[in-house]
């Protein structure tokens, strides 16, 4: 069973510039994962952030942006504000119908 | 605007059956796959299952397979899903969204509020 892995948790100082990671305990992600990302701050439903590795989402600022770095999806943020201390997900699309969630990234910005 | 909004969780016994739905609006409901995701209180995401667009496909995460049924009615624009022989793991808030493509099943996108689905004794 392939599992989708992220940093537990990070940090960043208002302003600064993070990259949250997902990868697979066996293999390289690639676009034909369709790599997603999600925000979710607390009690609230996921907002979805990128889809498809890099496209963004209607009304998502552009200081969010998607990538393929190495074997791993990547999901930056530049000049982080306050708001974003979120937890971050990303799922990847294993083929044959099935989704996988990564455990998620909890960011705090301070 | 697109628009999911879940109904049907409540309290259930362990091994007793539950029927969510999820009542679609805004968007073209019979062109886009449609998911089911769960949050257990205090954990992550999880994936539970996936219909394509016409019904014709249905994938489950094993945690679900055999217990769980996803399945939707284009023609009143509805997602539902029948969960049977519930267990306490299957605790959580569960979220019905759209897929980010049309015609795929890849990635939830749109998401509704979701519906709490509790199983105690």
């Amino acid at each position: 069973q392939t599992v989708v892995t992220q940093e537990p948790s990070f940090s960043v100082s208002p302003g600064g510039t993070v990259t949250l990671t997902c990868g697979l305990s066996s293999g390289s992600v690639s676009a034909s994962y369709f790599p997603s990302w999600y925000q979710q701050a607390p009690g609230q439903a996921p907002r979805t952030l990128i889809y498809s590795t890099n496209t963004r989402s209607s009304g998502v600022p552009d200081r969010f942006s998607g990538s393929i770095l190495g074997n791993k999806a990547a999901l930056t943020i530049t000049g982080a504000q306050a708001d974003d201390e979120s937890d971050y997900y990303c799922v990847l699309y294993m083929g044959s119908g099935i989704c996988v969630f990564g455990g998620g990234t909890k960011l705090t910005v301070l | 605007q697109v628009q999911l909004v879940e109904s049907g969780g409540g309290v259930v016994q362990p091994g007793r059956s539950l029927r969510l739905s999820c009542a679609a609006s805004g968007f073209t409901f019979s062109s886009y796959g449609m998911h089911w995701v769960r949050q257990a209180p205090g954990k992550g995401l999880e994936w539970v299952a996936v219909v394509s667009y016409d019904g014709s496909k249905k994938y489950y995460a094993d945690s679900v397979k055999g217990r769980f049924t996803i399945s939707r009615d284009n023609s009143k624009n509805t997602l539902s899903l029948q969960m049977n022989s519930l267990r306490a793991e299957d605790t959580a808030v569960y979220h019905c969204a759209r897929d980010s493509l049309m015609f795929r099943g890849v990635s939830p996108f749109v998401w509704g509020q979701g519906t709490l689905v509790t199983v105690s004794s």
